[in-house]
């Protein structure tokens, strides 16, 4: 089965510093996403790569796929107290209802 | 902005007990998902659902639970006995299913606790 490794697992981070969760798979990917969780609540839906080299932003956060498909990061700019929350990556296969494989997840604190 | 609903957002029950957690899907979605995350753990792929039937499940979605859309709006999830390792945030999830890779909407969860 898939295994997705997300690193770090945690990260404290200032606020206004720039930061990176990595997520890596050793088979490739098709859709990928990125989700964030706050403590103890729901998955809010941030973003989906489909192609390599793909890349996506919304407001300060951007999401990247390699060429490969079997890396992809989340980078947030200039971070905020309101990104704090524990950011999961997901991988699904080829079939359009397959069902989602999520990493470990990253804890991000922002230090004020 | 639509969103996926589910009641209660807490439940307890003690063990052996029937437990059906209940998830209003997006409207025009055609797929249907549970998840569930034992505290401090990935999220993991319980069963979908499509077209009034099962498309895939888990090895977790054992003989003790089932699904239902037992109307055009509700999808539910039965745990027919539960047992303590079934204490877990479960979360229903859906997506379009109009063609290609889709985005699948996740609801807020519910925490059952069983003792």
């Amino acid at each position: 089965s898939q295994e997705l490794e997300q690193s770090p697992q945690s990260l404290i981070v200032q606020e206004g510093k720039n930061l990176t969760i990595n997520c890596t798979s050793s088979k490739t990917l098709y859709g990928l996403y990125w989700y964030k969780q706050k403590y103890g609540e729901g998955l809010i839906f941030l973003m989906m790569l489909q192609k390599g080299g793909e890349e996506k932003s919304h407001e300060k956060i951007t999401a990247k796929l390699d060429e490969k498909k079997q890396q992809r990061s989340l980078h947030i700019t200039a971070s905020q107290p309101s990104h704090a929350g524990i950011y999961l990556c997901g991988a699904d296969g080829p079939y359009r209802d397959d069902k989602i494989i999520f990493g470990k997840g990253t804890r991000l604190h922002i230090l004020p | 902005e639509p969103e996926v609903t589910q009641t209660p957002s807490h439940q307890v029950t003690q063990m052996g007990q029937e437990v059906i957690l209940r998830c209003v899907p997006i409207s025009n979605h055609l797929y249907f998902y549970w998840y569930r995350q034992i505290l401090g753990q990935k999220v993991e792929f319980l069963v979908s659902f499509y077209n009034n039937e099962i498309s895939e499940k888990s090895e977790i979605f054992d003989d003790q639970f089932s699904v239902e859309r037992p109307d055009g709006s509700n999808f539910t999830l039965k745990i027919r006995s539960t047992k303590l390792e079934d204490s877990a945030m479960y979360f229903c999830a859906s997506s379009e299913g109009t063609g290609g890779r889709e985005t699948q909407y996740f609801g807020p969860g519910t925490r059952l606790l069983v003792l």
